[in-house]
């Protein structure tokens, strides 16, 4: 299996620009988490799809960030527009529903200049 | 709420040396506990998982961590280090808490073996 998949890896861009990280999950795994890596605020989970249905987006940080899973194998997070202060590496886990294992992809860098 | 708290961001330590990494997290009724090790530029890896059974977990690269439920705590252990240990260390926890396994991560330890 080649585990969850991400791109691009790194990805460099400006103030106000869109920015669109994709996640392919582990053939039949059922659910999806997006998550941010952050020096001051360590891992922090975004959000959290099952059956590709948004179950808690709580972690949201605002209008900006929205993610969609239009099916089981392809999620997106999008920042529009970006700022400064969404640098950070984002990453994907994916897991069977029953399971308490994640499986995490290998993260996307985002540079917001 | 779950929290977690790992008690040491850093660690220094020799290779071969034992080490012991720790974890201590909020109260609840059951839990699910994880640690995950993300070795530079790369995304986290299971080591080992204490769902129940035995209170003693062993896991990947011959770490080995044990859940104490009167203490809260969930510390990783491994009794000799090799420098290829060196990488962050994430403690996790799981409660069905809304409904789904929800992990909270800690803060994270970096795990640093010296030659």
């Amino acid at each position: 299996d080649a585990g969850v998949i991400q791109s691009p890896r790194h990805e460099v861009t400006e103030m106000g620009q869109e920015v669109t990280l994709r996640c392919k999950p582990i053939s039949g795994h059922n659910s999806l988490f997006w998550y941010r890596q952050t020096m001051m605020r360590g891992l922090e989970l975004l959000i959290y799809f099952n059956n590709n249905v948004p179950i808690d987006d709580s972690g949201m940080p605002e209008d900006r960030f929205s993610a969609k899973m239009p099916n089981a194998s392809f999620s997106t997070l999008k920042i529009q527009p970006s700022e400064p202060r969404d640098s950070a590496v984002y990453f994907c886990a994916s897991t069977l529903e029953t399971a308490n294992e994640q499986f995490f992809g290998p993260g996307t860098r985002l540079t917001v200049l | 709420a779950q929290s977690v708290t790992q008690l040491d961001s850093q660690v220094p330590v020799f290779e071969e040396a034992p080490v012991e990494l720790r974890c201590n997290y909020s109260s609840s009724v059951s839990v699910y506990l994880f640690w995950y090790v993300q070795y530079p530029n790369q995304g986290l890896q299971l080591l080992l998982k204490y769902l129940s059974g035995s209170t003693l977990v062993k896991g990947i690269n011959g770490f080995e961590a044990e859940f104490n439920k009167s203490q809260t705590s969930f510390h990783l252990r491994k009794p000799s280090v090799h420098i290829s240990d060196t990488a962050e260390y994430f403690c996790a926890v799981s409660d069905l808490d809304g409904g789904y396994n929800k992990l909270i991560f800690g803060a994270g330890t970096r795990l640093a073996v010296h030659p």
